[in-house]
């Protein structure tokens, strides 16, 4: 089975622009996740698609936005970029009938530069 | 609010030593599943071992074991016999077992940065 890929792998922008990331979810997988990491923490989980629908949302602003389409995989906006933006951005895929001790599978990220 | 702790930025080890990576959580939620996951420069996060809040026994996967004491609230993960590449960065996570319908988000801890010696 195919693993969760990321696209693409390096992006810089400037601040006030826009920014697509892309994601391509495992093989059987209808859940998609995206999580920000700022250099030296952790993740932080930004929002969850469950079957093109967003069903979980964490502390992040309305300019964070995403959609999932009907073969599952993913899309992060996000708007008016700002420096504090500059994160590696991961995408997480799972199945609703996997187990749950499998968690997520996820992809090698979009390291997004904001200058 | 579910939080993951760990307390140690930075840990050395011998290579074919055992290491011990700290981890603590608090949750109200009765249910919940810890995770370790490791993190090589690559960015890709690689699932290693998994503890149910339920489970009876210590979590063990190869050279992976987690020592899981629910009281203490705390979810140590142990590597015996380190190898080289074994130098990576190792997140603790957790994710409440919440009702279906919501997100089952993961909730990481600030890791700790494994480096393996020859």
């Amino acid at each position: 089975e195919t693993g969760v890929t990321q696209s693409p792998t390096h992006l810089i922008k400037t601040r006030g622009q826009q920014v697509t990331l892309r994601c391509s979810s495992q093989s059987g997988h209808n859940t998609v996740s995206w999580y920000q990491q700022a250099l030296g923490q952790g993740p932080q989980f930004i929002f969850q698609y469950y079957r093109e629908e967003e069903n979980g949302r964490g502390n992040f602003p309305p300019r964070f936005s995403g959609l999932q389409f009907p073969n599952y995989s993913s899309e992060l906006n996000v708007n008016a970029l700002e420096l504090d933006d500059s994160a590696l951005y991961l995408c997480a895929s799972s199945g609703s009938g996997r187990p749950l001790n499998y968690g997520y599978t996820f992809g090698s990220g979009t390291r997004l530069t904001v200058v | 609010a579910q939080k993951i702790t760990q307390t140690q930025p930075g840990m050395f080890v011998q290579e074919k030593e055992a290491v011990t990576l700290d981890c603590t959580y608090d949750t109200s939620d009765p249910s919940y599943g810890l995770f370790w996951y490791k993190q090589p420069s690559s960015g890709e996060m690689i699932f290693l071992i998994y503890q149910g809040s339920y489970d009876q026994q210590n979590a063990t996967e190869g050279r992976y074991s987690l020592n899981f004491q629910k009281a203490r609230k705390s979810a140590n993960l142990v590597i015996s016999a380190s190898q080289l590449g074994d130098s990576a960065m190792y997140f603790c996570a957790m994710r409440e077992l919440i009702s279906s319908g919501s997100a089952r988000q993961l909730t990481f801890g600030s890791g700790t940065q494994l480096t393996v010696l020859p």
